[in-house]
């Protein structure tokens, strides 16, 4: 267990509509990514949230958008959701003692089905 | 884009047998990582390789990085059917903790 708790574990959505997906991250740490994998793909990096700013962003429409509260935990948001957006989305975290280029901790993921 | 690119994309093998995978990427590094997915669900953090680090073992895993090819492999010894996941190598890029991945390597252990 990493201590890395998401929710919901599973969703169902259907095109155009919009979701919230939630993470917790361990104890202590105050960085929070999200990637998105679609079935047979490595994870793809959405964003990083780090002390309640954005960190980074990849490749991803601004549809895709995110919060991080001062409890560090965070949220992933997507608008107007389309069939490609079906995925398992991974929230991970870090540790505010590391260095860059650390281990990540990953939550169990939030599978989203858009129909 | 992905900068890590794992070779075999699949791997069937029997329990006792070893599993090599290996892993390509493209830009310079600090280290490199080894993940493990069981079933399409959280990533595990296996192993960190550093750039000025050839090998480095953790109980039955084995990594070795050659940055010179850019390259780098993770053995697992003795497999057991526990050890079915797929297997992913990442980097990072960027001054933040942005972790690029492969498609990764998936591992059938039959008992």
């Amino acid at each position: 267990e990493t201590g890395v708790t998401q929710s919901p574990t599973h969703l169902i959505k259907t095109r155009g509509q919009q979701v919230t997906l939630r993470c917790s991250s361990q104890s202590g740490h105050n960085t929070v990514s999200w990637y998105q994998q679609a079935l047979g793909q490595g994870p793809q990096f959405i964003f990083q949230y780090y002390r309640e700013e954005e960190n980074g962003r990849g490749n991803f429409p601004p549809r895709f958008s995110g919060l991080q509260f001062p409890n560090y935990s965070s949220e992933l948001n997507v608008n107007a959701l389309e069939l490609d957006d079906s995925a398992l989305y991974l929230c991970a975290s870090s540790s505010p003692g590391q260095t860059t280029n650390e281990k990540l901790f990953f939550g169990s993921g939030t599978q989203l089905s858009v129909l | 884009s992905q900068q890590g690119e794992e070779d075999p994309q699949a791997l069937s093998i029997q329990e006792g047998e070893n599993a090599t995978m290996n892993c390509s990427y493209k830009t310079s590094i600090n280290n490199l990582q080894w993940y493990r997915q069981n079933s399409g669900r959280g990533l595990v953090h296996l192993i960190l390789i550093r750039s000025n680090e050839r090998e480095k073992h953790s109980g039955r895993l084995r990594v070795t990085l050659d940055t010179s090819k850019k390259s780098s492999s993770l053995l697992i010894t003795a497999s057991r059917a526990a050890d079915t996941a797929s297997y992913f190598c990442a980097t990072f890029s960027g001054g933040y903790n942005k972790l690029i991945f492969g498609a990764g390597t998936r591992l059938a252990v039959h008992p």
